[in-house]
């Protein structure tokens, strides 16, 4: 089962900022944290990841509470491109000493024009 | 930027028919997995693979599903037959390593459609 917990949905106005949140609790200290987004009838790609300091790039900002039991994704200027299911994920330790990530439901972010 | 491809990009079959859906992973990546996504539903793990040998199978994956990489470049799922529920979206991934903060590249997936 997916280690986090996020909204199903959220809405944004074009050229304004999103804050996506997610929870997880159960974070171990060397869980990195992972986003990843679904458009349209694609198939996943990574946004960001962090472990315990915030961290930017060219699509987005990551930040990390203090105790890393949530953290926030923020999209500086929503376009209607980043409509899309958002994916905050904690790596499972598979039994062969490997990772797999596991995906829960999302949020599906709705970008209004 | 280095991608995952996929093909075919759609697929119908007859149930009970054999499919093989295919992928040719980035270059240097080491670690493959396929993932399914039923139609709105979660993209749901199904089998990791490294070194020649399946890592990590999910109870989705049982004996009916099997995984190749018979060429070095191609990593493969093969349905034996298919059933009506195997109907999904098929996403293949790679990554470079297993390392904490590695990156899972995904393909644009193989829409499979079973009658």
């Amino acid at each position: 089962d997916a280690k986090t917990t996020q909204p199903n949905s959220m809405e944004s106005n074009e050229e304004e900022p999103v804050h996506l949140p997610c929870n997880h609790s159960t974070i171990s200290g060397t869980d990195y944290i992972h986003w990843y987004r679904q458009l349209p009838s694609q198939g996943p790609e990574y946004v960001i990841h962090g472990l315990t300091s915030n961290v930017n790039n060219r699509m987005a900002s990551l930040a990390i509470a203090e105790d890393r039991k949530s953290s926030t994704l923020i999209l500086h200027r929503a376009t209607l491109r980043d409509a899309a299911v958002y994916y905050c994920i904690l790596r499972d330790v598979t039994a062969s000493g490997t990772y797999k990530y596991i995906f829960g439901t999302g949020t599906r972010l709705k970008v209004l024009a | 930027e280095p991608e995952v491809t996929q093909t075919p990009s759609h697929q119908v079959t007859q149930m009970g028919q054999e499919v093989i859906l295919r992928c040719v992973p980035i270059s240097n990546h080491l670690y493959f997995y396929w993932y399914r996504q039923i139609l709105g539903q979660k993209v749901e793990f199904l089998v990791s693979f490294y070194n020649n040998e399946i890592s990590e199978k999910s109870e989705i994956f049982d004996d009916q599903f099997s995984v190749e990489r018979p060429d070095g470049s191609n990593f493969t799922l093969k349905i034996r037959s298919t059933k009506l529920e195997d109907s999904a979206m098929y996403f293949c991934a790679s990554s470079e390593s297993s390392a904490h903060n590695e990156k899972l590249f995904f393909g644009s997936g193989t829409q499979l459609s079973v009658l």
